[in-house]
């Protein structure tokens, strides 16, 4: 595997199940991210981890659980979600946060909630 | 708060001719990072080319180039001698020196080369 994993591709899910989505990174980079692309908004960044700490959480509500247990793997826990959730779940990862450099996409998870 | 827009959301060109794609954002801070990052439909987003603010010099790569206006606060992509695989989404971003790590991106331009 090389770039950006992500798992599942696809996920349905109620309002209330709960799920999780999974980003690992063959990179060796040190940041990672999530971000939600929805049809109606620009892309949202939600949060950011520096060497498996969180530095940013951008307002995401707590229905919206991240894990980052090493630089490589990222984890996106969900649960009661609600219907406008529903979106393309892209995870990215980067040399380093805070420094300006490249981000490298995984292709996403897109998720509807029923 | 930065703000970066992309006012074209839906731009057509011939193959092998020349667009234009525009973006503009609003920012206070003197150092940053703008960036143009391509969505080919049902794949992974990458980098197109990406311009550092202290640089008076366009990037380019390929058939990419950028025209960065930094007292216009504009930096638009040309995609020259446009291709097929071209057709994608494009976002314009930015990425400031004093929040580094955190982008912001435009709402995107949707490109379709025709054959």
């Amino acid at each position: 595997e090389t770039g950006v994993t992500q798992t599942p591709r696809h996920l349905v899910m109620g309002m209330t199940n709960k799920k999780s989505l999974k980003c690992e990174q063959h990179l060796g980079h040190n940041a990672m991210y999530w971000y939600k692309q929805s049809a109606k908004k620009p892309l949202e960044l939600m949060f950011v981890y520096n060497f498996k700490e969180q530095t940013e959480n951008n307002s995401v509500p707590s229905r919206f659980s991240p894990e980052c247990p090493n630089s490589s793997h990222l984890f996106l826990h969900l649960h009661t979600l609600q219907p406008e959730d529903s979106a393309l779940y892209l995870c990215a990862s980067s040399q380093v946060a805070h420094t300006a450099g490249e981000q490298f996409f995984g292709p996403g998870t897109r998720l509807t909630v029923l | 708060a930065q703000t970066v827009t992309q006012s074209q959301p839906e731009m057509s060109v011939q193959e092998a001719e020349t667009v234009t794609l525009s973006c503009t954002y609003d920012t206070s801070e003197n150092n940053y990072y703008l960036f143009w990052y391509k969505q080919p439909p049902s794949r992974q987003m990458i980098l197109v080319i990406r311009q550092e603010a202290y640089k008076q010099q366009n990037a380019t790569e390929n058939r990419f180039s950028v025209n960065f206006q930094k007292a216009a606060k504009s930096f638009s992509l040309k995609i020259s001698d446009s291709q097929l695989g071209d057709t994608a989404m494009y976002f314009c971003a930015f990425m400031g020196d004093t929040n580094a790590g955190k982008s912001t991106f435009g709402d995107g331009t949707t490109l379709t080369v025709k054959p």
